[in-house]
């Protein structure tokens, strides 16, 4: 059975600051992983996707990381804003199309 | 807008007195899902739709049912809630199938059963 674990489960750091959140896996026969932030008492809003062909992503300030083989993905932030301040999570979507399984998240707080 | 709408965003109701969660996406996506997210155990597939009438257990799919008759709509339907399905809901829809787009979710449906 698939697990996501995301290290740390909450992070703390001054604004403007780089950092990378992880999130690894535990089966490697997926098709995609996705990044998601979640601001409280919000719905989840896709960040990135990562095939499992490909091994990074970007959006602006934001990069994601894909190893397949050894189970990793990291989101880097850079240059950290008040306003990145939420829960990100990673899930991956397995080769038995359809199903998915989501890491517990990375509470993030940047202070001003 | 694109969106996916699930309604009612917050419910109290009593055990055992049948409910509906509508999920309604206007993207004309295929895939669609429901997730239920809990403190400490993270976000949990309940069940999932990867087109009309076709649909799948995740990994928690006791105690609920679905239905995709058509490729906008994809209700929960708890038939007999209980209070250990008191939850945050989530519906989700992707354009193609979750392996190959991203995933699209609602603002989510607060359910507290008595």
């Amino acid at each position: 059975k698939q697990e996501v674990t995301q290290i740390p489960a909450a992070l703390s750091v001054p604004e403007g600051e780089n950092l990378v959140l992880n999130c690894s896996f535990t089966d490697s026969a997926i098709y995609n992983l996705q990044w998601f932030r979640q601001d409280p008492g919000k719905g989840l809003t896709s960040l990135l996707l990562i095939q499992s062909s490909q091994r990074e992503q970007t959006s602006g300030r934001l990069n994601a990381s894909l190893d397949k083989s050894s189970g990793r993905s990291t989101l880097y932030i850079a240059a950290s804003q008040p306003g990145d301040s939420a829960t990100y999570l990673c899930a991956v979507f397995n080769t038995n199309a359809g199903k998915s399984t989501f890491g517990d998240g990375t509470t993030l707080t940047v202070k001003p | 807008e694109a969106q996916v709408t699930q309604n009612p965003r917050y419910l109290i109701t009593v055990t055992g007195k049948k409910l509906t969660v509508t999920c309604s996406q206007n993207m004309n996506h295929e895939y669609m899902s429901w997730y239920r997210q809990d403190p400490g155990l993270g976000l949990r597939q309940i069940y999932y739709s990867m087109n009309v009438e076709v649909t799948d257990k995740g990994d928690v799919p006791e105690g609920y049912k679905v239905s995709r008759k058509e490729k906008r709509n994809f209700p929960l339907i708890l038939e007999s809630p209980s209070p250990n399905q008191t939850s945050l809901y989530f519906c989700a829809s992707s354009l193609t199938g979750a392996y190959t787009g991203e995933l699209f979710f609602g603002e989510g449906s607060r359910l507290t059963v008595l």
